[in-house]
């Protein structure tokens, strides 16, 4: 059974922490992408990874970074957070060969900053 | 660039009724179409997805959906709700960069 796994389901964070989200799939897939979920609002891609070492800014980068330093594992940085970055996490994978291939996404980091 | 959007945040069905949840696209390209549906407090899981074979998609759960390109709809239907239904689903276009486009969803309640 294919699985996508992040690091917490929920997670409390101060104002100016650094926070780190991790995201590991056992698929051995090339392509890595972390999602914010707001409602109304579906989801939002932050960042995305084509492979090791890379990286691609999605629609909402700014206060977020990433690392890819193996295949199976994609980290999210939020360097200071802040309120507005409360919100649900979700991270996913899927495979190069194929722009019609699907997404498989983990059970998501509910994140609050207070 | 592609966009979907969903028509109605909140689509309310009695159980055995037919459930309709709207999806319009647009894209540059022809495009690949999905479905994927939430369940509280877990990632989204696919329900079926459209890759040119055929205009009518079957999936998961008894789920269907068709392509009609001249309306530029991708329509998600199930013909009997069951409790089980009640959920947020999500309508995603793909583009020619492995990235995917959702709309906002639509939320099901089932009502016994």
């Amino acid at each position: 059974d294919v699985k996508v796994t992040q690091s917490s389901r929920y997670l409390v964070k101060r104002t100016g922490e650094k926070v780190f989200l991790e995201c590991v799939q056992d698929m051995d897939h090339e392509n890595m992408f972390w999602y914010r979920q707001d409602p109304g609002l579906g989801l939002r891609l932050i960042y995305f990874s084509y492979d090791v070492k890379m990286k691609e800014k999605g629609d909402i980068p700014e206060g977020y970074s990433v690392s890819r330093e193996k295949k199976e594992r994609f980290s999210l940085i939020l360097e200071s957070a802040s309120t507005n970055q409360t919100s649900m996490y979700l991270c996913a994978s899927s495979q190069l060969d194929s722009f019609s291939n699907e997404q498989y996404f983990g059970p998501g980091t509910r994140l609050t900053v207070t | 660039a592609q966009s979907v959007t969903q028509l109605g945040s909140h689509v309310s069905v009695s159980e055995g009724a037919l459930v309709l949840l709207r999806c319009n696209y647009s894209s540059s390209v022809p495009p690949y179409l999905f479905w994927y549906v939430q369940y509280p407090n877990q990632g989204l899981q696919l329900l079926l997805k459209y890759t040119s074979a055929a205009t009518l998609v079957k999936g998961i759960n008894g789920f269907e959906a068709e392509f009609k390109k001249s309306e530029t709809s991708f329509h998600l239907t199930k013909p009997s709700a069951h409790m089980s239904d009640a959920a947020e689903y999500f309508c995603a276009v793909s583009g020619p960069d492995y990235k995917l486009s959702f709309g906002a969803g639509t939320t099901v309640t089932v009502r016994a």
